[in-house]
């Protein structure tokens, strides 16, 4: 089956600093990917709808600057959280729709925790 | 804007026994698709059943099924014959527009289903 594999799982890094996280289509391409952020206990709220070779788009309330998305290939699409600081802290998930919802639907990453210390 | 609705923050039932997990929605759209998501203590998102808006025919997947009531905007989950690992946070999804796979996913805020030995 279709597998998204997500990179990394957990990441603590210091407040002020950059972390990249990956997001991989195994077995298929993916023209569009989404990123998600769920606190703990919460919901997973959308934050972002990657288009291969364009410019994401974000929901109202992200800050584009802070999370940079890049989705320069099919089967590749990184989130970048710049200059975190400890309110970044979250579980992050990236997910991709595989040939039209009607058929297969959308399968998620892993997830990766950050802690921002 | 899409709004989904879970009003059971939790539930606690015995195993074997059958339980329904509900969900309303609200759209304006006429053509969309809704789902079902298994997120473990993993934390990896896991779907267990979709419904296309347009098939009037409750969707069924082994053990889980669902109760859709367009007019009423009502999507609920039904499991049969619980098992120890059903316990989980459950999710109910919403997309809208032709289901091409471009738009994300909109979540409720789960429900915490407890399967009880």
């Amino acid at each position: 089956g279709a597998v998204v594999s997500q990179h990394p799982s957990r990441v603590i890094c210091k407040s002020g600093t950059s972390v990249k996280i990956e997001c991989r289509s195994l077995d298929f391409q993916a023209t569009t990917m989404f990123w998600y952020r769920q606190f703990p206990k919460k919901s997973l709220m959308l934050m972002a709808t990657s288009n291969e070779g364009s410019k994401a788009t974000y929901e109202q309330g992200v800050e584009k600057d802070k999370f940079l998305i890049n989705h320069a290939s099919l089967t590749l699409s990184t989130l970048t959280v710049t200059s975190a600081h400890p309110e970044d802290s979250s579980f992050y998930i990236c997910s991709a729709s595989l040939q039209g919802v009607s058929n297969y639907g959308y399968t998620f990453g892993s997830g990766t925790r950050l802690t921002v210390v | 804007a899409q709004t989904v609705t879970q009003s059971q923050p939790e539930m606690s039932v015995q195993e074997a026994e059958t339980v329904t997990l509900s969900c309303t929605y609200d759209t304006s759209e006429n053509n969309y698709y809704l789902f079902w998501y298994k997120q473990p203590p993993s934390r990896q998102m896991i779907l267990v059943i979709r419904q296309e808006a347009y098939k009037q025919q409750n969707a069924t997947e082994n053990r889980f099924s669902v109760n859709f009531q367009k007019a009423a905007k009502s999507f609920s989950l039904k499991i049969s014959d619980s098992q120890l690992g059903d316990t989980a946070m459950y999710f109910c999804a919403f997309t809208g527009q032709s289901g091409g796979g471009a738009d994300g996913l909109t979540f409720g805020k789960g429900t915490h289903l407890i399967i009880q030995p």
